[in-house]
């Protein structure tokens, strides 16, 4: 029963082709992000999608296409994949408004999808 | 833009030490501060800060935030191995029903037996 789920957890491809990364939450939350976590472990935010409409588009490449179907899926798809698209991907989800007097954390995250361009 | 900046970038103690981590912040419309763990996956959640002056605990961890000077110290007291990971400080911001949680680049904490 995870809660956000991302598949493949390794991609491994060369550059120049094009790929997607499939995200999945149960959790009935409303918003989707994606972040991108480098090799020196900065995690920085990509999208935010709240119910199906993209609302943070963080200056990425055009080349990164994010698709939301409906609430609970928010998909990622790389064009001309690139040497510094390597990195590893966390989708993550939260309920808006947040709680802030929540013990919990406001993000639920995946577990990563590891990209290895070569 | 928003800038959340961590130090040290890494830290190398034995175990027992005392660690202190800092993290400063500049945000438009700040809602709270949290601290993440990060060992090998995603990271994993620590604390939540939303008022000054008031210190969250959890065992040997605890944090602390002042709003006026606009950062946030995380404490490790009694070091285990097990601590060893990347510290993630994160500010939570919104416009609206917009959240954006904006990261620091993290402290790298080993522990050494």
């Amino acid at each position: 029963d995870t809660a956000v789920s991302q598949t493949p957890k390794y991609l491994v491809t060369q550059m120049g082709n094009d790929k997607s990364i499939k995200c999945e939450q149960n959790l009935g939350h409303d918003t989707m992000y994606w972040y991108k976590q480098d090799s020196k472990k900065f995690l920085k935010i990509m999208f935010s999608y709240n119910n199906k409409e993209l609302i943070i588009n963080e200056t990425v490449p055009n080349r990164f296409s994010p698709k939301s179907p409906d609430k609970a899926h928010l998909n990622l798809h790389i064009n001309s994949l690139e040497l510094g698209d390597s990195a590893v991907y966390f989708c993550a989800s939260s309920q808006v408004p947040i709680d802030l007097s929540s013990y919990n954390s406001p993000l639920h995250f995946g577990n990563g999808t590891r990209l290895t361009v070569t | 833009e928003d800038k959340v900046v961590q130090s040290p970038l890494s830290l190398v103690v034995h175990e027992g030490d005392t660690v202190t981590l800092n993290c400063s912040y500049e945000v438009t419309n700040f809602r709270s501060l949290l601290w993440y763990k990060q060992e090998k996956k995603a990271p994993t959640f620590l604390f939540m800060l939303t008022s000054s002056g008031i210190e969250k605990k959890s065992g040997r961890l605890s944090s602390i935030l002042d709003k006026k000077e606009l950062f946030s110290i995380l404490n490790i007291t009694a070091t285990q191995t097990g601590d060893s990971a990347v510290y993630l400080c994160a500010v939570l911001d919104s416009g609206g029903s917009n959240y954006k949680l904006t990261f620091g680049k993290g402290t790298l904490l080993t522990v050494n037996p």
